[in-house]
């Protein structure tokens, strides 16, 4: 089945300084891969629209600036969150679906827990 | 997208069938019923997705009433290993689009 690979699983950064989080489509291409934010014992929230060779698109109250992301190939989108925070620590999460595929189901990331200490 | 209702919570024991049901009174005629379920940490599981015939696969079945209001998940053997948050979502298949997640069943199998 498909496989979404995202890295790393989890990091430890100080506030101030910014980390960059990889998504990759392992055995299928994307044109669009989606980031969400999961804070503790909540569900899962859309923070934006990744698309292959053009800019995202970002839900409302997420900043754009803050959380930039690049869609540069078919298999791969980097969200990367700038002047980290402590109250940017969350469960970060990407999604794909195959785009060749008929009715194919979206399919996600393991998450990266990040932590701003 | 068309809005879900699911229960809170629920108890299952082990290598007992999991029945999970899901309300979507509002779901279009072009919508599928979604299931995934997201183990503790993990990034959300694809179960598996019908429109309006009843479908199975490897890891369960999916039983979708007649008028499509409501549609049932079912894990016939439930493992400890089952329990998860699991998350019934009505949305377009075949599109672009994102899936809205709402709170989702917390199913905890019991030895």
């Amino acid at each position: 089945g498909a496989v979404v690979s995202q890295h790393p699983s989890r990091v430890i950064c100080k506030s101030g300084t910014s980390v960059k989080i990889e998504c990759r489509s392992l055995d299928f291409q994307a044109t669009t891969m989606f980031w969400y934010r999961q804070f503790p014992k909540q569900s899962l929230m859309l923070m934006a629209t990744s698309n292959e060779g053009s800019k995202a698109t970002y839900e409302q109250g997420v900043e754009k600036d803050k959380f930039l992301i690049n869609h540069a190939s078919l298999t791969l989108s980097t969200l990367t969150v700038t002047s980290a925070h402590p109250e940017d620590s969350s469960f970060y999460i990407c999604s794909a679906r195959d785009t060749g595929g008929y009715n194919s189901p979206l399919h996600f990331g393991n998450g990266t827990r990040l932590t701003v200490t | 997208d068309a809005k879900t209702t699911q229960p809170t919570s629920m108890d299952c024991a082990e290598g007992r069938a999991a029945n999970l049901p899901c309300n979507h009174s509002t779901i279009s005629g072009n919508e599928y019923v979604y299931w995934y379920r997201q183990i503790h940490s993990q990034g959300p599981q694809y179960i598996i997705h019908g429109l309006k015939n009843n479908e199975t696969n490897e890891m369960a079945s999916l039983i979708i009433t007649e008028d499509r209001k409501s549609s049932t998940l079912i894990l016939p053997h439930a493992t400890l290993r089952d329990t998860a948050v699991y998350y019934c979502i009505v949305a377009r298949s075949g599109s672009q689009g994102n899936l809205i997640f709402g709170k989702g069943t917390k199913l905890s199998v019991k030895p």
